[in-house]
């Protein structure tokens, strides 16, 4: 079974910082989807970012950018330039790209508390 | 947008008392999940749906069951709330497996469950 693992459970940047959350997972797999979700204070989850195994290109979506090392099946979230609306609790998490009785289920780490201070 | 409504953000009932949590959504998605988020534990899945009248347990099903009559609700029940049932729950749904790169799960916003 996969297990996903965020080993920092609260994190502070300031306003217009630079901030890393880090991920590391455990498959036997080779073929996988990797996400980072958002979840704001209003608690509704959000996707942010979505990286392919297969893919040796790092995601980037405006801000936030990832740094994916496959062999040491570490990923993390960089956030630039970070802004207030950036507080909330980040969740990494891990769906296999094969099929079988998985249905695309995400196995979810035990998430970081992002705090940003103006 | 997609919309995921779960029919309740607070709930409190009283240990014993069967509960019902309603998910609805709207973008026609074959599958729906409901996870329990819980501090220090991130989510968990309980249980999925990828058809209606179709279900599979999850990492933790016990104490719960679901019903998906419709295709774009998807139930959870607590036949016999306990206190260890306090939870926030999340309704999720996305499109099928088969779908790629579309198999992208969006969530409702969530229901505080609160058991006395």
């Amino acid at each position: 079974a996969q297990t996903v693992t965020q080993s920092q459970p609260e994190m502070s940047v300031q306003e217009a910082e630079t901030v890393t959350l880090s991920c590391t997972y455990d498959t036997s797999e080779s073929d996988y989807y990797l996400f980072w979700y958002k979840q704001p204070p209003s608690r509704q989850m959000i996707l942010v970012i979505r990286q392919e195994a297969y893919k040796q290109q790092n995601a980037t979506e405006n801000r936030f950018s990832v740094n994916f090392q496959k062999a040491a099946k570490s990923f993390s979230l960089k956030i630039s330039d970070s802004q207030l609306g950036d507080a909330a609790m980040y969740f990494c998490a891990y769906r296999s790209a094969s099929g079988g009785t998985s249905y695309g289920k995400l196995t979810f780490g035990q998430g970081t508390i992002l705090t940003v201070h103006p | 947008d997609v919309k995921v409504t779960q029919s309740s953000r607070y709930l409190v009932k009283r240990t014993g008392e069967k509960v019902f949590l309603e998910c609805v959504q709207d973008m026609d998605h074959e599958n729906m999940f409901w996870y329990r988020q819980d501090p220090g534990l991130g989510l968990r899945l309980i249980y999925f749906s990828y058809d209606v009248k179709m279900k599979e347990k999850g990492d933790i099903p016990e104490g719960y069951s679901v019903s998906r009559e419709k295709k774009e609700r998807f139930s959870l029940i607590l036949e016999s709330a306990s206190t260890n049932q306090t939870s926030m729950y999340l309704c999720a749904s996305s499109f099928s497996f088969s779908s790629g790169a579309k198999n992208i799960q969006y969530f409702g916003a969530g229901t505080r469950l609160s058991v006395l």
